[in-house]
């Protein structure tokens, strides 16, 4: 079974600052199994990017992935209000077919 | 543009076996590119896939619990976890899996706004 380890498990910033988020992977992965999801209070997850770096549709570009092997970086630029929320990897593939990260928490300071 | 509801009763007794459906609006359930999952989410914690409807492919965490069954005439998927305890209390949430041609991965692109379920007497 794949394990993903996300860091930091809570992340304090402001409004305009930077988010790099991380998500590690128990072995090596194809980046193309590799995807991140947002999820807001009280709402469904939402896709955000898929095969580690493309955005989904109707995604911005102040959102970023990157990675390969075991290491994964979702990266937020200029945060805005919307943008504080909980955020999920996904790894496809193996079993379970599909394993989730614990979910890092980006909080405003 | 698709979307899914879940429903079903929001209260299940122990031992007893929770019924959860999925109708899928707006969109086909055919179609080579998609298929489609249960994953649930505890109060406070993260998300757990369950299993992929039409097939065998579960959770093994879950221990032959769960049957995943689709009726595409219908577009509708369902649920049924077995001898539930209250460890099974959760948001439910279904979702579509697609898969872009030509490749081999996927993703959840589309989900429902999930369902709580609390298992108790």
């Amino acid at each position: 079974e794949i394990v993903l380890t996300q860091s930091p498990g809570t992340l304090s910033l402001s409004p305009g600052e930077r988010a790099t988020l991380s998500c590690r992977a128990s072995q090596s992965v194809s980046g193309d199994y590799l995807t991140w999801y947002q999820q807001r209070p009280g709402q469904a997850p939402r896709l955000l990017i898929y095969r580690t770096s493309t955005r989904a549709t109707g995604i911005v570009d102040r959102f970023s992935g990157s990675g390969s092997g075991t290491d994964f970086t979702l990266t937020i630029t200029r945060l805005e209000p919307e943008d504080f929320a909980v955020y999920y990897c996904q790894h496809y593939g193996g079993s379970p077919l599909y394993t989730f990260g614990q979910g890092t928490k980006l909080e405003i300071k | 543009q698709v979307q899914l509801q879940e429903s079903g009763p929001g209260l299940v007794k122990p031992s007893q076996t929770l019924s959860l459906t999925c109708t899928v609006s707006s969109g086909s359930m055919s179609g080579y590119s998609y298929s489609w999952s249960w994953i649930r989410q505890p109060a406070g914690k993260g998300l757990e896939w369950i299993g992929r409807a039409g097939s065998n492919n579960n959770n093994p965490s879950l221990k032959g619990r769960v049957t995943i069954s689709i009726d595409t005439s219908q577009n509708q998927f369902s649920l049924r976890l077995t001898s539930v305890t209250a460890a099974d209390t959760a948001v439910y949430y279904c979702a579509r899996e697609y898969k872009p041609l030509y490749y081999d991965y996927y993703y959840m692109d589309v989900w429902g706004k999930g369902t709580t379920v609390t298992v108790s007497s």
